[in-house]
């Protein structure tokens, strides 16, 4: 299977601890996206990549999040001192850039819970 | 005002029938517009993409775009009970990221 795989796939943490959650995206995409989503809500941008570098990030988006994608490849999202608000469904999705309509496609997603 | 907005629903049609999902959007410079199915507990999939004005047919699914009037929608012919879940819009304006709207859930009654 050569779709966006993400893990863990669940994960379960106390507050004010640290977690990390890696995503690999489909081989030939060059663009990696990370949102969250909540229940009833859309999923909500949080920064994206293309290959290595960080284009964007949201202006929403504590500093306590942090993202990298360091040889252009997989990447990974660390939140430190994790609160009961970062609660939700953390979605990676890859593009490639310069196709026609940059279809993003999301991977299982990693389903984050803090006590 | 969202940049996307969707009738949260939830929308009921009969199996067999022709179901109506639309979305308005804000930013007049989007360009690409999509549709993604997510059922409960799991992640979108997308199932169409549109970015010229007109109508966009696979199979039962047909997006139909205008920019004039910031308006997309996708109608579902022949609705079956597999299509049931949420259906979410989301639009890009080629720059990298896709806004969302909330969803719609859909329900097909046998």
């Amino acid at each position: 299977d050569t779709g966006v795989s993400q893990d863990p796939r669940h994960k379960i943490t106390k507050r004010g601890q640290n977690v990390t959650f890696r995503c690999d995206p489909i081989s030939e995409h060059n663009r990696l996206y990370w949102y969250r989503q909540t229940l009833g809500q859309g999923p909500e941008f949080l920064t994206y990549f293309q290959n290595e570098a960080q284009l964007e990030k949201s202006r929403l988006l504590s500093d306590r999040f942090s993202a990298e994608r360091p040889k252009g490849s997989f990447s990974t999202l660390e939140i430190q001192r994790t609160e009961q608000g970062d609660s939700a469904m953390y979605l990676c999705a890859s593009s490639l850039a310069g196709s026609p309509y940059n279809e993003q496609f999301f991977g299982p997603g990693t389903r984050l819970t803090v006590l | 005002q969202k940049e996307v907005e969707q009738n949260s629903g939830p929308l009921s049609v009969p199996e067999g029938a022709i179901a109506s999902l639309n979305c308005t959007y804000s930013d007049r410079v989007s360009q690409s517009f999509f549709w993604y199915r997510q059922y409960s507990g799991k992640s979108p999939e997308l199932i169409m993409s549109i970015y010229s004005n007109g109508d966009k047919e696979d199979g039962r699914f047909t997006a139909q775009l205008n920019k004039a009037s910031q308006y997309v929608s996708l109608l579902i012919r022949d609705s079956q009970p597999s299509d049931s879940a949420t259906y979410l819009c989301a639009v890009n304006t080629n720059a990298g990221k896709s806004t969302f709207g909330d969803g719609t859930t859909l329900t097909v009654k046998p």
